[in-house]
């Protein structure tokens, strides 16, 4: 079924400690985009690709960096967690396609840095 | 600069009675906006968009470009219409689409 994954769901972690949040589509899409969110706030770009080997930073400055080898897997890491780095992380993906374009959320990742 | 606010971060009514949910946006071209709806324990997901006029869940929106406004109307609100509701707008950063969003605004429709 064509959907749009990111694991772990919810991850409590450490700080200094590297970490690497999962998202995968199988939608078929070329843009993809992660988005911070924290509670009552609005969700901020911070990386999106147009395809493969296309990274861009969005608006929100990150220390995450992401990766594009596939058309289907947009991984986020971080190299040393820290606790400022708490937060919602959303993966969401779209066609490329102009007229129609709009955005298909996966069920986000809860990131807790102790 | 482009930017979307939503004034209401929580909004209560009773069941059967209207709601409308505010959303106000800044932006210097002609925009695309949309409403995007997030249940409880679901994911964020599309509710409506502004260009294809039509009414989800018996929910509207028009777009007000003179209050450069685009509230979320429903004439009588449900129990099952109790989420988060974001409002984004779609415009053009280079050759590229991007969504802003607003705070959102949680509904709680009481029985």
């Amino acid at each position: 079924e064509a959907d749009i994954y990111q694991t772990p769901r919810y991850l409590v972690i450490g700080t200094g400690k590297k970490i690497t949040l999962e998202c995968s589509q199988t939608m078929g899409h070329d843009k993809m985009y992660w988005y911070q969110q924290d509670p009552g706030m609005e969700l901020h770009l911070i990386h999106y690709s147009y395809g493969v080997n296309s990274t861009e930073k969005g608006d929100l400055s990150s220390e995450s960096t992401v990766s594009r080898i596939r058309t289907e897997h947009f991984p986020l890491t971080l190299e040393s967690a820290r606790p400022s780095h708490t937060s919602q992380y959303l993966c969401a993906s779209s066609p490329m396609t102009g007229g129609n374009e709009k955005l298909f959320f996966g069920s986000g990742t809860q990131l807790s840095v102790l | 600069a482009q930017r979307v606010t939503q004034p209401e971060k929580l909004l209560s009514v009773f069941k059967g009675a209207p709601v409308e949910l505010k959303c106000n946006y800044s932006y210097s071209g002609s925009p695309e906006l949309f409403w995007y709806v997030q249940y409880s324990r679901q994911r964020l997901q599309l509710l409506l968009r502004h260009i294809s006029r039509e009414s989800i869940k018996g929910f509207t929106a028009d777009l007000n470009k003179g209050e450069t406004s685009f509230h979320l109307k429903k004439p009588f609100a449900q129990e099952e219409d109790s989420a988060m509701y974001y409002c984004a707008l779609k415009g053009r950063l280079g050759n590229f689409n991007k969504f802003y969003f607003g705070s959102g605004t949680k509904l709680n429709v009481k029985p």
